[in-house]
């Protein structure tokens, strides 16, 4: 069955110090990877996508996020967390075809202390 | 990207009746999907939506409680049907172009209240 794995749930991190949010897949074929971030309030925003190609993605707001096949895995990361990186987090699978519905993840509540 | 207009943007309704939610595409897109996002989880799918076709429902979704319009390439409904305090959640609606590589682009979501 096709799924997508956030282990953490609500991670909390320095304003100021690196983060990488975790994001575990289950695909029958090669997916269609992203991330989306929901700011309060607010709908889902595109942060970055995997579909081919390099397996190092760069996004908005300085996110990337690596693809690795042989650990299922497309974790996000980002240098240097500021504040107004708070958000909900989501990790998205695919299909290898536009158009279709995407999966997500549970999600990850990221908080940033000063 | 496309902009995504859903009306209302949110609402407080009576148990028991019935709510119609609208979304509207600036473009013309072949497909679009309705997700739900219950208080603090992740968003599931509700159903995908193909112009002049019904409806495609997921698991535990069915018509009656979910009907869905689409009557043309940029719009369609999603009526929630005999709400129940269950169906408090946000709403959203989100489209894929056909040119793209399989990203959705999302609505701001219907976030509605059964009381």
């Amino acid at each position: 069955a096709q799924s997508v794995t956030q282990p953490d749930i609500h991670i909390t991190v320095s304003e100021g110090a690196s983060l990488e949010l975790r994001c575990n897949y289950s695909y029958g074929a090669t997916p269609y990877l992203f991330w989306y971030v929901q700011s309060p309030g607010q709908g889902l925003q595109l942060l970055l996508k995997y579909f081919s190609g390099d397996t190092l993605v760069q996004g908005i707001k300085g996110f990337e996020a690596e693809f690795k096949r042989s650990q299922s895995s497309f974790n996000l990361r980002k240098p240097s967390v500021h504040w107004s990186d708070a958000a909900e987090y989501f990790c998205a699978v695919g299909a290898n075809q536009a158009g279709t519905a995407l999966i997500f993840g549970k999600g990850t509540t990221l908080s940033v202390s000063s | 990207s496309a902009v995504i207009s859903q009306k209302p943007s949110r609402d407080i309704c009576q148990r028991g009746t019935s709510l119609t939610i609208q979304c509207q595409v600036d473009s013309q897109v072949t497909m679009m999907f309705w997700y739900r996002q219950q208080p603090g989880q992740s968003l599931t799918l509700i159903a995908t939506a193909n112009q002049g076709s019904e409806a495609t429902y997921e698991s535990g979704f069915v018509i009656d409680k979910f009907p869905i319009s689409r009557p043309n390439l940029t719009f369609s409904t999603l009526t929630v049907s005999n709400m129940s305090p269950e169906d408090s959640s946000i709403y959203l609606c989100s489209v894929g172009r056909t040119a793209n590589t399989g990203e959705l682009f999302f609505g701001e979501g219907s976030r509605l209240t059964v009381l």
